[in-house]
């Protein structure tokens, strides 16, 4: 059973950085062809992709968000981490991490946290 | 401004058919990417609901079907019932974007 779990502060000022750490079971991150990613939704508004990592290491990041993005994973403990720099209001949304099946579509999503910017 | 295109809102009434559109262009459905549908209930985190144009995971009902032709891909519902009231999103793969995924801005569907 694939679970996962996205951790982090609810509550960031403007300029800081955000860091969430995604906790998964069920799976294994040195899988060929798995992955994690990062989707998060303003209040009322779309899902918007962020980052994906894959279980060679390879990374991809949204172009228009690349600069301050940066996502890494730890084998060991089962989690990903996820950072965003410089934070502005605009960037309150509810963030969730997901399991990447070999496919380029999420199967398995956490429960999603919503980090307020103020 | 999603990267593609569904409608703001679709109705129905229970028992009848449905339809949800997803335009996009020749950099990603249209390329031959694959399209993939969630289903979103409120205050809950997204479901998978068709993946690879047309396949539905373990315990979706076949109720819902998917299809992809040239640069556009639809999510059809059929026999609505009211707990089907929900956004759907459909997602892509686009090579203009640097291999970036995208959505479409979502589709409420309202059961009247």
């Amino acid at each position: 059973q694939i679970t996962l779990k996205e951790s982090g502060p609810t509550l960031v000022k403007p300029t800081q950085t955000l860091t969430l750490t995604c906790t998964f079971s069920g799976f294994s991150l040195t899988t060929s062809g798995v992955g994690v990613v990062w989707i998060r939704q303003p209040p009322g508004k779309a899902l918007e992709w962020l980052a994906l990592i894959y279980w060679n290491d390879d990374k991809l990041y949204s172009p228009t968000l690349k600069s301050r993005l940066t996502i890494a994973k730890d084998t060991s403990k089962n989690q990903v981490v996820f950072t965003m720099t410089n934070m502005d209001p605009v960037d309150t949304a509810t963030y969730y991490c997901a399991h990447r099946a070999d496919g380029s579509y999420s199967n398995y999503w956490g429960q999603g946290t919503l980090v307020t910017v103020s | 401004q999603s990267v593609l295109t569904q409608p703001p809102s679709v109705s129905g009434a229970p028992g009848q058919r449905v339809t949800i559109s997803c335009a996009g262009s020749s950099s990603n459905l249209g390329a031959g990417y694959d399209a993939h549908w969630y289903q979103q209930l409120p205050g809950r985190a997204p479901k998978l609901l068709i993946y690879g144009n047309n396949n539905r995971p373990s315990g979706v009902p076949d109720r819902f079907s998917g299809s992809r032709s040239g640069t556009s891909a639809s999510l059809a519902i059929t026999g609505l019932q009211a707990d089907d009231e929900a956004v759907y999103y459909c997602q892509s793969y686009d090579i203009n974007l640097v291999d970036s995924w995208v959505f479409g801005g979502g589709t409420k569907l309202t059961v009247l």
